[in-house]
């Protein structure tokens, strides 16, 4: 089945150690996303990526990266992890802006 | 400015009921609509939208939901609810005014009481 996929599903982390955080997906859709969500929140939008255009949210931390290197996987690397950034991150995939967007199972993110 | 309003926090609802949450939006332009159940430690699942035609949409698990202009809302409806339907319910809107951008409401927890 196409699915989006995310690795690992839950992520643990000492404070300032970086991490990163991978998704994939099997649909070949243009655009992927990545999503913080804190405790049962909306989902706030971080990145997107129409193929390989990159488009950052004015208001996501500098301490967030990510890298597209190709369609089918996307990035998300945290360079000093802060307590603050301990949530649930999803990625999701469409096929062309505004388009329904289908999400992966998430990686729960602790910070020690 | 765009935003999505779910006034309710909880929905609790009985077995066998009918259920409804609500959604009210704000866009410019055309909206497209959408909702999305999460379960606990699960990422969104999409159940159903709203982009032209009927302003009814049904979609999976028994879901639907009734576009309203005037009114501005999408509220989410289900005959006769489950146990299982309980979960995290996440509204959102876009339009290709706002570039395409998704704006989620705050979500709405349904409990189905057995």
């Amino acid at each position: 089945d196409a699915m989006v996929i995310q690795n690992p599903r839950y992520q643990v982390t000492q404070f300032g150690k970086p991490v990163t955080l991978s998704c994939s997906q099997t649909l070949n859709h243009n655009v992927m996303y990545w999503y913080q969500q804190k405790s049962s929140q909306a989902p706030k939008l971080l990145f997107h990526y129409y193929d390989k255009d990159f488009n950052n949210e004015a208001d996501t931390p500098d301490n967030f990266q990510s890298r597209r290197p190709n369609t089918s996987f996307c990035f998300l690397d945290i360079r000093s992890p802060g307590l603050g950034d301990a949530a649930m991150y999803l990625c999701a995939t469409s096929r062309h802006d505004g388009d329904t967007q289908y999400f992966g199972p998430g990686t729960r993110l602790t910070v020690l | 400015a765009q935003s999505v309003a779910q006034p309710e926090d909880q929905v609790n609802v009985a077995e066998g009921n009918p259920l409804t949450v609500k959604c009210t939006y704000s866009v410019s332009g055309n909206p497209y609509l959408f909702w999305y159940v999460q379960y606990p430690n699960r990422g969104l699942q999409f159940l159903l939208k709203y982009i032209t035609g009927d302003n009814l949409v049904k979609g999976s698990y028994g879901f639907e939901a009734e576009f309203n202009k005037s009114q501005t809302s999408f509220h989410l409806k289900k005959p006769s609810a489950l146990v299982s339907d309980s979960a995290l319910y996440f509204c959102a809107v876009s339009s290709l005014n706002t570039g395409n951008q998704f704006y989620f409401g705050t979500g709405t927890s349904l409990t189905v009481i057995p």
